[in-house]
């Protein structure tokens, strides 16, 4: 079965310095691995997403995440908070094959949410 | 860049009445999904729709809620009588491939009184 685990269901960084919003995965497949962030009364935007590629994904506004298998780990990182990243941050995990297998459904985590003080 | 377009953005309803539930999904995608979030909960997946027809579903899926596409554009998802814990947030998503990720419009809130 997969699962996600949001190790923090909050975080709070000032701004400029470094963001670490952690997420640990257990899927029997090749997972394909996503963040999505939710500004308030927003929908959900992709940030990046892994799909058995280059282990060090690259995304939107700055944010980076490491493919760590040998830890089960998929954490989101950005080097310097701004205050416009303050969002609630969902890791989620698809359970496909890496060449795109069946069309699984999402398994989103509990949820980060991210908090920037000036 | 392409948007997946849920309307109305918030639904206030009876309990006991039927609603329905719009989204457009990006136009060249295959693949349509509803999610919903009760509040201060996780985000779950309710159906997964391709070919015209339901592909996945959950148990929260029962026979009170059902998707349509009804004229090749729209996707609707459509509670036939709502019940109080029906409140939530509801996503609707599509995609090209779904390890392409997944493309969210930005929700319907529905609050059943």
């Amino acid at each position: 079965a997969q699962s996600v685990t949001q190790l923090d269901s909050h975080v709070s960084v000032s701004e400029g310095t470094p963001v670490l919003l952690r997420c640990n995965y257990s899927s029997s497949y090749s997972p394909s691995l996503f963040w999505y962030v939710q500004h308030p009364n927003k929908g959900l935007q992709l940030l990046l997403k892994y799909t058995s590629a280059a282990t060090l994904v690259k995304g939107i506004n700055g944010f980076e995440a490491e493919f760590k298998k040998s830890e089960t780990s998929f954490h989101l990182t950005k080097p310097s908070a701004h205050m416009s990243d303050a969002a609630e941050y969902f890791c989620v995990v698809s359970p496909l094959t890496n060449y795109g297998g069946s069309q699984g459904n999402l398994i989103f985590g509990k949820g980060t949410k991210l908090s920037v003080k000036p | 860049e392409p948007e997946v377009t849920q309307t109305p953005s918030h639904q206030v309803t009876q309990m006991g009445q039927e609603v329905i539930l719009r989204c457009v999904p990006i136009s060249n995608h295959l693949y349509f999904y509803w999610y919903r979030q009760i509040l201060g909960q996780k985000v779950e997946f309710l159906v997964s729709f391709y070919n015209n027809e339901i592909s996945e579903k959950s148990e929260i899926f029962d026979d009170q809620f059902s998707v349509e596409r009804p004229d090749g554009s729209n996707f609707t998802l459509k509670i036939r009588s709502t019940k109080l814990e029906d409140s939530a947030m509801y996503f609707c998503a599509s995609s090209e491939k779904a390890i392409y990720g997944y493309t969210f419009g930005s929700g319907t809130r529905l609050t059943v009184v």
